[in-house]
């Protein structure tokens, strides 16, 4: 079955370290995306792609990076891990036409010490 | 994005009906959607209603859209304590889901 994987589940680090979260999915699905979620705030988005070497900057991308190398893969880096970026992370993934709305990760929390 | 409004907490005892409220301020939105979030999980499509729809029924949900007061509703019918959850009310921006902060059910036994 396909499916969207993220790791890993938890990741505790220090400020300033760089971290890099993973995701993967196997549904073929040109867009990718990756969310924080806080509480009061919902999902904000981080960067997006819809392609291969596509990337974009989303609402609160200031401190994180991705890259698009194949399809699978959208890997989230933070450059330099600051106590504000403590959160849960989610990637998630869609068809071209959007008709079917995100397929989900289960999501990284990651504490910076 | 806080394009998307929800209130944040609602409280219903079980086998009663739960009604989340959102509203949006995209009128060009082709899709809205519901998703579920369980503790400790990512998010789970509900349902989703095209914009040229005014209702859609699954179950025990219902959708209702007013698309003139770009407002959203999901009705869940006879609430169990499994439907505890954080749900949240998403609309279509091209390629891209904007949602709301989420209204957290809890269901009283």
């Amino acid at each position: 079955d396909a499916e969207i994987t993220q790791s890993p589940r938890h990741k505790i680090t220090e400020t300033g370290r760089q971290v890099t979260l993973a995701c993967h999915q196997t549904w073929n699905h040109n867009n990718m995306f990756w969310y924080r979620q806080d509480l009061g705030h919902g999902l904000r988005l981080i960067h997006y792609s819809y392609g291969v070497h596509d990337t974009n900057k989303g609402e609160v991308s200031d401190g994180y990076s991705v890259s698009r190398s194949n399809t699978e893969d959208l890997p989230l880096t933070l450059e330099s891990a600051a106590s504000s970026q403590t959160s849960v992370y989610f990637c998630a993934s869609s068809e071209t036409t959007g008709t079917y709305g995100y397929t989900f990760g289960s999501g990284t929390r990651l504490t910076v010490v | 994005g806080e394009d998307v409004e929800q209130s944040l907490f609602l409280s219903v005892r079980e086998g009663d009906s739960s009604v989340i409220n959102c509203t949006y301020t995209d009128s060009s939105s082709t899709y809205l959607y519901w998703y579920k979030q369980e503790p400790g999980a990512g998010l789970q499509l509900l349902t989703y209603i095209f914009s040229n729809m005014d209702m859609k029924q699954d179950q025990r949900l219902t959708v209702l859209l007013n698309k003139k007061d770009k407002h959203l509703s999901l009705r869940i019918a006879d609430t169990q304590t499994g439907d505890s959850a954080i749900y949240f009310c998403a609309e279509s921006k091209g390629n891209k889901l904007v949602f709301g902060a989420g209204t957290i059910l809890r269901v009283k036994s």
